[in-house]
């Protein structure tokens, strides 16, 4: 696709319920990188892709979060047994593995848990 | 370890120059990016500098990187009301990874 993709834009589930985020990344790139964006606040990392490496999984808040990437395609992000403190806007990216290239951002899937 | 830092809040008027701060800690960052998000948008990249540059210059934009202090600034000239935004520093992190950390987001409110 032209740009990252991510899917749903909003998404609003009762606390408990396992929700599923879904990034698609711009062909060609092998990193990939999500973030969280609470209201008011800034970019929190929380997991990279790059390539077939081991995903760096040091941002991932607990045990809940859980993410997932197949080859250099898409990738999903997925929060069990969600909590309000989950409710934010989460961010996809990628880019390609040269040091200096632009991340490119999806718009975001905006969570709200009730 | 991994620590951008950048002040909440700057306002300024219309025309006048904005300097919006950003320290790190890692002094193997490689790449430093200044990015822009506007109201409800994504976050789009405005510039980098390599860091064995001090200053760099794109029309209204101005970056300078103070190594010694881990110190980034970006200067905008002119400021125009379609400039406010929140801007994040950021860098690259782990040199073999190319983890990009992202700094806390100063929020630009150009008055007119």
């Amino acid at each position: 696709g032209a740009g990252v993709s991510q899917s749903p834009s909003n998404k609003v589930t009762e606390k408990g319920k396992d929700v599923e985020l879904r990034c698609d990344p711009i062909s060609g790139h092998t990193a990939l990188y999500w973030y969280r964006q609470r209201l008011g606040q800034g970019l929190e990392f929380l997991i990279y892709f790059q390539g077939n490496s081991a995903p760096d999984k040091s941002g991932l808040p607990s045990d809940r979060f859980s993410a997932e990437r197949t080859g250099e395609s898409v990738s999903t992000l997925t929060i069990q047994r969600t909590q309000q403190e989950d409710s934010a806007v989460y961010l996809c990216a990628s880019s390609s593995h040269m040091p200096n290239t632009e991340a490119f951002f999806g718009q975001g899937t905006r969570l709200t848990v009730v | 370890g991994e620590d951008v830092e950048q002040s909440l809040f700057l306002s300024v008027r219309e025309g006048d120059s904005s300097v919006i701060n950003c320290t790190y800690t890692d002094s193997s960052s490689t790449y430093l990016y200044w990015y822009k998000q506007e109201p409800g948008a994504g976050l789009q990249l405005l510039t980098y500098i390599f860091s064995n540059m001090d200053m760099k210059q794109d029309q209204r934009l101005t970056v300078l990187l103070n190594k010694k202090d881990k110190h980034l600034s970006l200067r905008i000239a002119d400021t125009q009301t379609g400039d406010s935004a929140i801007y994040f520093c950021a860098e690259t992190w782990d040199g073999a990874t190319n983890k990009l950390i992202f700094g806390t987001g100063t929020l630009l409110a150009v008055q007119p």
